[in-house]
């Protein structure tokens, strides 16, 4: 989707190595959220956030940290990369404070750790 | 704990058919449910958004209904085409202040022209 963005789109990494994944959105939504997709449990989420600095777990949040220091962008870490964190990664934006509001996704980053 | 189901999980159908897809939800205390397409290896794409207070939502070929109290959407798909195959995936938001997204595991649509 046009206002939000995902970086990178695919990424190989090393057990054990740190990876960042990042999320920008143009929206001004108030929340953001990472989720992870893999066969057999769809789409499970891992954090959120509802404010700048302000972020809560999800139901796969062990191994992950988040940050968001400013509106616009939402950070993923992998501290220390595992095989089990292969997996399709998606950012989403919301805003509770807007009328009718839903869910928008970005395109996804792909991230295999070998 | 919110759950969400989706039946079926998979479905083949001829091109033009009319089609039915269904989601449960194990508690009603929802803000809204939406609809999302999936083609493979591509983000999720919103087709319908449906408010609690609401009872039915439409977009071109796509009509979904919402019942709260029994924990029930249907995604109605008219005159299906080779075009529409994909996941389709229902999502209900529940939680303070609506904040979590509870996806169910899809629906893999095929239509065979």
């Amino acid at each position: 989707d046009a206002g939000i963005t995902q970086s990178p789109r695919h990424k190989v990494t090393e057990t054990g190595t740190p990876v960042t994944l990042r999320c920008h959105q143009t929206e001004n939504h108030r929340y953001m959220y990472w989720y992870r997709q893999d066969p057999g449990h769809g789409l499970r989420l891992i954090h959120y956030s509802y404010g700048v600095k302000d972020t809560d777990k999800g139901e796969v949040s062990d191994g992950y940290s988040v940050s968001r220091s400013k509106t616009e962008d939402f950070l993923l870490t992998l501290e220390s990369a595992t095989s089990s964190q292969t997996s399709v990664y998606f950012c989403a934006i919301s805003d509770p404070d807007r009328p009718g509001y839903g869910y928008t996704f970005g395109s996804g980053t792909r991230l295999t750790v070998v | 704990k919110q759950e969400v189901t989706q039946i079926p999980a998979a479905l083949s159908v001829p091109e033009g058919e009319n089609l039915v897809l269904n989601c449960s939800f194990t508690d009603s205390a929802i803000y809204n449910l939406q609809w999302f397409r999936q083609d493979p290896g591509k983000g999720l794409t919103s087709l319908l958004l449906i408010q609690s207070s609401q009872r039915e939502q439409t977009s071109g070929r796509l009509n979904a209904s919402l019942d709260k109290s029994s924990g029930r959407s249907t995604l109605y798909i008219a005159a299906s085409q080779p075009g529409d195959s994909a996941t389709y995936l229902c999502a209900v938001v529940s939680g303070t202040s609506g904040s979590r997204l509870t996806f169910g595991e899809g629906t893999q649509l095929t239509v065979n022209p």
